[in-house]
């Protein structure tokens, strides 16, 4: 069966350092990758998709990046985080159109 | 206007209620519609899924789209205290293989014991 692993669970950085957080899927090959990012109360907000290897389309200009190393893995970066780059980070996978699957979220809160 | 419309509640209810959750839309494109449940800090975990128009049904859960009225329901029957949580719609169409869900804002649900 497939599984994502999402980590770390929860993360307090201070404002200009770097970041990273990692995603890594098992039990299916060539997913659809996604990171998404959802502030307090409110919906879910795309911030990258990749569909394969290398492959990576971003949503929305902010102060983030993402890389696919390998097929199931996706990272998501910064260089420098601003006190708006807090909020709870989902990465997810699909294998088309329809069901995406989620990770357990990575709450990171900005100092 | 946004794609995907639902109304954010919060939404209280009495246990044993039966809920209804709604999205509207106006991608007449969309065929497949979802249904996610998320509990406080965790990720969202999918509930329903249904391709095109129709009633889907899964224990006390049904999902209904109804595609000439841009209009997808959930209905939970028997409304336990372990329902609450925020439920999300998620849709998607045939032309967009990518696979990028366009999330309705979530509906916060609450069902008192």
């Amino acid at each position: 069966s497939q599984t994502i692993h999402q980590w770390p669970a929860t993360l307090v950085q201070p404002v200009g350092s770097p970041l990273s957080l990692e995603c890594t899927v098992e039990g299916t090959s060539n997913p659809n990758l996604y990171w998404y990012r959802q502030a307090a109360g409110r919906g879910l907000q795309l911030l990258f998709y990749s569909v394969g290897i290398g492959q990576i389309s971003s949503e929305v200009p902010q102060n983030l990046s993402a890389s696919r190393p390998q097929d199931r893995q996706f990272i998501l970066s910064s260089k420098k985080l601003l006190l708006s780059d807090s909020g709870f980070y989902l990465c997810a996978w699909s294998v088309g159109p329809a069901e995406a699957f989620f990770g357990q979220g990575t709450r990171l809160t900005v100092v | 206007q946004k794609e995907v419309e639902q109304d954010p509640g919060p939404l209280s209810v009495p246990e044993g209620a039966i809920v209804s959750l709604n999205c509207t839309y106006s991608n007449s494109a969309f065929q497949y519609f979802m249904w996610y449940r998320q509990y406080s800090r965790k990720g969202p975990e999918l509930l329903m899924y249904t391709y095109s128009s129709g009633n889907k049904e899964d224990g006390r859960f049904t999902a209904q789209v109804d595609k000439s009225s841009k209009y997808i329901s959930l209905f939970i029957r028997d409304s336990q205290p372990s329902d609450s949580a925020t439920y999300l719609c998620a849709m998607n169409s045939i032309y967009n293989q990518g696979g990028k869900l366009i999330f309705g804002q979530g509906t916060e649900l609450s069902v008192k014991p």
